[in-house]
């Protein structure tokens, strides 16, 4: 199946642990997102990889470090996890070329406790 | 601060109405516009993106988009009751295509 996909789908955890979320996507796009959607159900862009170069790097706390080692893949690390960062994690993908359009994948919900 | 705003919700319409939902956007060059849906639960699902004014219609859906008066607008025609989701309009912001903003989402309930 084409998709983007993430790894864990739930990741429950306490305060102060580091803590990784992987994305892999197949539909051969050249740029990938990290987005977190609160518990209001806000959803807000944190990074942006385009063919591995960070392009996005909105006000995030610096707990929080991108890293795509090719442009199918994204992964997001997050070192001494808050209460705070409990939401869902969400990675997307798009086709520069083709009008932006985001397809996400399942979400990764993180609880802190 | 670039903002998408969206009506507040939520909307409830019987099934077989129309449901109506609009979006309106502060930056002034912004070029793409979409509509996700999300269902409770469930990852945001793009379900129409229009990028010049006028009407584009898919299936029951259709999007509009107004850019002198900036807003964008989803109608649902002969709603189901499996339209019953979370709608969120998002904005391009003009100069940085890859960033979209979304607005709060506007919760639509169809009743059987």
């Amino acid at each position: 199946d084409t998709a983007v996909s993430q790894t864990p789908k739930y990741l429950v955890t306490q305060m102060g642990n580091d803590k990784s979320i992987k994305c892999e996507q197949n539909l051969g796009h050249d740029t990938m997102y990290w987005y977190k959607q609160d518990s209001k159900k806000f959803l807000k862009i944190m990074f942006s990889y385009n063919n591995k170069e960070l392009i996005i790097n909105e006000t995030v706390p610096n707990r929080f470090s991108p890293k795509s080692p090719d442009k199918a893949h994204l992964n997001l690390h997050i070192n001494s996890l808050e209460l705070g960062d409990s939401a869902v994690y969400f990675c997307a993908s798009s086709q520069r070329t083709s009008g932006n359009e985001q397809f996400f994948g399942p979400g990764t919900r993180l609880t802190v406790l | 601060q670039k903002e998408v705003e969206q009506n507040s919700g939520p909307l409830s319409v019987p099934e077989g109405a129309i449901a109506s939902l609009n979006c309106t956007y502060s930056d002034r060059g912004s070029q793409s516009f979409f509509w996700y849906r999300q269902y409770s639960g469930k990852s945001p699902e793009l379900i129409m993106s229009i990028y010049s004014n006028g009407d584009k219609e898919d299936g029951r859906f259709t999007a509009q988009l107004n850019k002198a008066s900036q807003y964008v607008s989803l109608l649902i025609r002969d709603s189901q009751p499996s339209d019953s989701a979370t709608y969120l309009c998002a904005v391009t912001l003009a100069g940085g295509s890859e960033k979209l903003v979304f607005g709060k989402g506007m919760k639509l309930t169809v009743n059987p």
